[in-house]
């Protein structure tokens, strides 16, 4: 298994553009989540997905768009990059009901500087 | 989620054992404690998570007060590829939104030669 796949691993943007950054999963998992890191801070939720499908807003949504068509992949797109969406980006999966716990597998992110 | 207390910053010796403390003491009864860790630059890691019993993997172990109010994880060797900042967090084992992490600042455990 690949795991978590995440591309481009390192992206710079000029402010106003748009783009759609990866995420794919092969572990069948129903749960698949984004997240931004910025310096010096824990990661906070954008989007996330519980199955194809269906999506929903995490803590910080605004200037982020996402959809979930297939099980395997959760893109999520940048509308009109500003540079306050500089940051790391990881993307998560997990299964969304399992007795043995619910632990989430991350990607290795996408390092997005918006200039 | 409940909130979770843990300190900023820790070292330890190489070999030694690391045991880092998490309070957690608004914790439902359905909720678990559940630990990361990120080593620089990478995605978080999953380490272990419990309810009530002590757990042990082959990564750590996790002590889990009888009142379920703080918990310990036990590094029982600690290396120097053990540096990384370490989650605490409480959630519930559900799926849905209750799957959502919601991380905080981590202890940032340093270990030295």
């Amino acid at each position: 298994n690949a795991g978590v796949t995440q591309t481009p691993k390192f992206q710079v943007l000029k402010t106003g553009q748009s783009m759609t950054l990866q995420c794919a999963q092969d572990m069948n998992h129903e749960y698949m989540s984004w997240y931004r890191q910025d310096p010096g801070m824990g990661l906070r939720l954008i989007h996330y997905s519980v199955g194809a499908g269906i999506t929903d807003q995490g803590e910080v949504p605004n200037g982020y768009n996402v959809s979930r068509s297939t099980t395997e992949d959760f893109p999520l797109r940048l509308l009109s990059a500003a540079p306050s969406q500089t940051s790391v980006y990881f993307c998560a999966s997990s299964y969304s009901t399992r007795a043995s716990g619910l632990e989430q597998y991350f990607g290795p992110g996408t390092r997005l500087t918006v200039t | 989620d409940a909130k979770t207390t843990q300190p900023t910053s820790m070292d330890c010796a190489e070999g030694r054992a690391a045991n880092l403390p998490c309070n957690h003491s608004t914790i439902s009864g359905n909720e678990y404690v559940y630990w990361y860790r990120q080593i620089h630059s990478q995605g978080p890691q999953y380490i272990i998570h419990g309810l009530k019993n002590n757990e042990t993997n082959e990564m750590a172990s996790l002590i889990i007060t009888e009142d379920r109010k703080s918990s310990t994880l036990i590094l029982p060797h600690a290396t120097l590829r053990d540096t990384a900042v370490y989650y605490c967090i409480v959630r519930f084992n559900y799926g849905g939104s209750q799957g959502n992490l919601i991380f905080g600042k981590g202890t940032k455990l340093s270990v030295k030669p």
